[in-house]
């Protein structure tokens, strides 16, 4: 079984600073990583995926994260962090056997202040 | 290209009253998710839904069910209504199980409040 651990519930940053959410995972099989971005009363939006390939990732608005298997780790990272960045970050995982399944961590709440 | 619609966007229910939630996907998408999103336990994983057929289901009581139509749209069913099942009920759609077909596509989800 996968599983996701998002080791910030809470992530406090100044804008313009640089900020890492944290995220280990476990599998038993190859995976799919990914980060989504859900803003206040809305969905989630995809951030970055890793399938396969390079282990650094570029996404939108400027994140990349990288993917270490031997640290089952895929921790997200922005140089400057705006305001806007403010919202709820969740890393997932999916190893699609069997159809289309993701585990989701529980969340980390960034908040950037001026 | 339309995103993914789900309806109504809020919904308040009475304990032990049944609701149906209704998830339209991106055009082409064939598969469909459920989650359930509370501030305590996050998003969790309710079923999946593939061509008309479940596919996968996570680990809730029989009381929440769904369906998926020819046209992919999708319907989740919850009968009996507890206090606990106030959430945000998010979908999500996506092309196939393919690799180039990964993402996820949510919709904004809809708000039921159960009192």
């Amino acid at each position: 079984a996968q599983s996701v651990t998002q080791l910030d519930s809470q992530v406090p940053v100044f804008e313009e600073a640089p900020v890492e959410l944290r995220c280990n995972y476990s599998s038993s099989v190859s995976v799919y990583l990914f980060w989504y971005v859900q803003y206040p009363n809305q969905g989630l939006q995809l951030l970055l995926k890793y399938l396969s390939g390079s282990t650094l990732v570029k996404g939108i608005n400027g994140f990349e994260a990288e993917f270490n298997k031997s640290q089952t780790s895929f921790h997200l990272r922005k140089p400057s962090v705006h305001i806007s960045d403010t919202a709820e970050y969740f890393c997932a995982v999916s190893d699609h056997t069997g159809g289309f399944k993701t585990i989701f961590g529980a969340g980390t709440r960034l908040f950037v202040k001026a | 290209k339309a995103g993914v619609t789900q309806t109504p966007r809020y919904l308040i229910k009475t304990r032990g009253q049944q609701v149906t939630l209704s998830c339209s996907p991106i055009s082409g998408h064939r598969s469909v998710s459920w989650y359930q999103q509370t501030p305590g336990q996050g998003l969790q994983f309710l079923f999946e839904y593939f061509s008309e057929t479940q596919r996968n289901k996570g680990n809730f009581p029989g009381r929440f069910s769904g369906r998926q139509f020819s046209n992919s749209r999708s319907e989740m069913n919850v009968s009996t209504l507890e206090l606990g099942d106030s959430a945000l009920y998010l979908c999500a759609s996506s092309g196939d199980s393919s690799l180039m077909n990964t993402e996820a596509f949510f919709g904004q989800g809809t708000r039921l409040t159960v009192v």
